[in-house]
């Protein structure tokens, strides 16, 4: 199975709703990642989870909250979102978080998101 | 300052030619590695090529290569035959091993490929 899983595919939400994204994977990764991307632009990396704990948080806001219940889940818990964090946020793993060909990335399809 | 730079926003090429994508990159990191990905409509990213800056040799699969001048500190991707779903977005991209160990994307280059 070389497949990484996104939940909702969609998504639509008002300002005030709590949501949830969810990312699963069942190649034995350890490293998951979140990256947001607005419209033609590239992805930009926002946590990554190397071995269930957070390495990197590149300053996201606290209204995105990330967890990592198990090696092969990850959440993205969403509440109170502006409409400009409408965009597809994907969901990545990789062998581990080091060098090497082993970072090499597996995408899911992302959830587009759309906040009202 | 931009990490990964591709200069072409759009390219077009002719089916069954071979099509050059460019990418330079900027970094002190002695260590790091670089990849190239594609992105149909649909929004998935796949995963196509990799080099590391200790390769000798440029890196190759299948209908993709890549052109590595670490001098120039480029890392062009050649698609060889050219297929109609090629057409899509392509991103290069570049991990540095010992600082920060950031993952950046550089701004893409969309590709059409005509029948």
């Amino acid at each position: 199975d070389t497949e990484v899983t996104q939940t909702p595919k969609h998504l639509v939400m008002g300002m005030t709703n709590k949501k949830s994204l969810k990312c699963e994977q069942h190649m034995g990764h350890r490293a998951m990642y979140w990256y947001k991307q607005k419209a033609k632009k590239p992805p930009e990396l926002m946590f990554v989870y190397s071995y269930e704990k957070l390495s990197i948080n590149e300053s996201v806001p606290s209204r995105f909250s990330p967890e990592c219940p198990n090696s092969s889940l990850l959440n993205l818990h969403l509440h109170a979102l502006q409409p400009e964090d409408s965009a597809l946020y994907l969901c990545a793993s990789s062998q581990d978080w080091t060098s090497g060909r082993s970072n090499e990335q597996f995408f899911g399809p992302g959830t587009r998101l759309t906040v009202l | 300052a931009q990490k990964i730079t591709q200069t072409q926003p759009g390219m077009f090429v002719q089916e069954k030619e071979a099509v050059t994508l460019d990418c330079t990159y900027d970094t002190s990191d002695p260590s790091y590695g670089l990849f190239w990905y594609k992105q149909p409509s649909s929004g998935e990213m796949i995963f196509l090529i990799y080099q590391g800056s200790y390769d000798q040799q440029n890196a190759t699969e299948g209908r993709y290569s890549l052109n590595f001048q670490k001098a120039r500190k480029s890392a062009n991707l050649v698609i060889s035959a050219s297929q109609l779903g090629d057409s899509a977005m392509y991103f290069c991209a570049m991990r540095e091993d010992n600082y920060g160990q950031n993952f950046v994307f550089g701004p893409g280059t969309r590709l059409s490929v005509l029948p």
